[in-house]
């Protein structure tokens, strides 16, 4: 089944760290969004790629970076800069400029700081 | 530029009693809406949406949602609900041509089912 994939379940960072958090999608989409949730916040948008090698800042880029190396594949990097990291993180994907279609999530990654 | 707003961030109710979850919307060109729902430590699943034609729909579990364009609202609504409905629900807004391809979404609305 075709789907997003994000690793891992649970991530804790000790302060000064930076952590990885992976995603990766065997839709053949070629948009593939991170997104933070906080209790009461909804869904914030931190980064988006439309394709390989390219990507944009969301509302809330300050903090995070990412890449896009591979079409699958678009990890999202926790840096130490990023002073109140604990959340949930949520990996999307779809069809490029479509915008009919809906988004398809990953099962996200929670952060805590030790 | 879109905006989405839920009404309501909680909304108790007991089992087999009706719900409604609101939704309005801003935008200045023609809009594509979704419901979304999330099952806790779990990522949003599409419930259902709103593309054109018909301004009711339907998802395959009950619920259903009217686009009132007048009203700029899509609102949720279940006839009856059960306890495995209780989970966080999410409306979105994606706009079409001249808009932003890339939805928003209100800040969700928790729907908690007592038996």
């Amino acid at each position: 089944d075709g789907g997003i994939t994000q690793s891992p379940k649970y991530l804790f960072r000790k302060e000064g760290q930076n952590v990885t958090l992976s995603c990766e999608q065997n839709l053949n989409h070629d948009a593939m969004y991170w997104y933070r949730q906080d209790p009461g916040q909804g869904l914030r948008l931190i980064y988006y790629s439309q394709i390989v090698n390219d990507f944009q800042k969301g509302d809330i880029a300050e903090g995070y970076s990412v890449s896009r190396e591979k079409k699958e594949s678009f990890p999202l990097t926790v840096t130490s800069a990023q002073k109140n990291p604990t959340a949930f993180y949520l990996c999307a994907s779809s069809r490029l400029n479509r915008e009919d279609q809906p988004q398809h999530f990953g099962d996200g990654t929670r952060l805590s700081i030790l | 530029a879109q905006s989405v707003t839920q009404l309501d961030s909680q909304v108790p109710v007991f089992e087999e009693a009706p719900v409604e979850l609101r939704c309005n919307y801003s935008s200045s060109v023609s809009v594509y809406l979704f419901w979304y729902v999330q099952y806790p430590n779990q990522g949003l699943q599409l419930l259902l949406k709103y593309l054109s034609g018909s301004t009711l729909v339907e998802s395959i579990n009950g619920f259903e949602a009217e686009f009132n364009k007048s009203q700029t609202s899509f609102h949720l609504r279940k006839p009856s609900v059960h306890i495995s409905d209780t989970a966080e629900y999410f409306c979105a807004v994606s706009e079409g041509k001249g808009g932003s391809y890339i939805p928003t979404f209100g800040r969700g609305t928790s729907l908690i089912v007592h038996p």
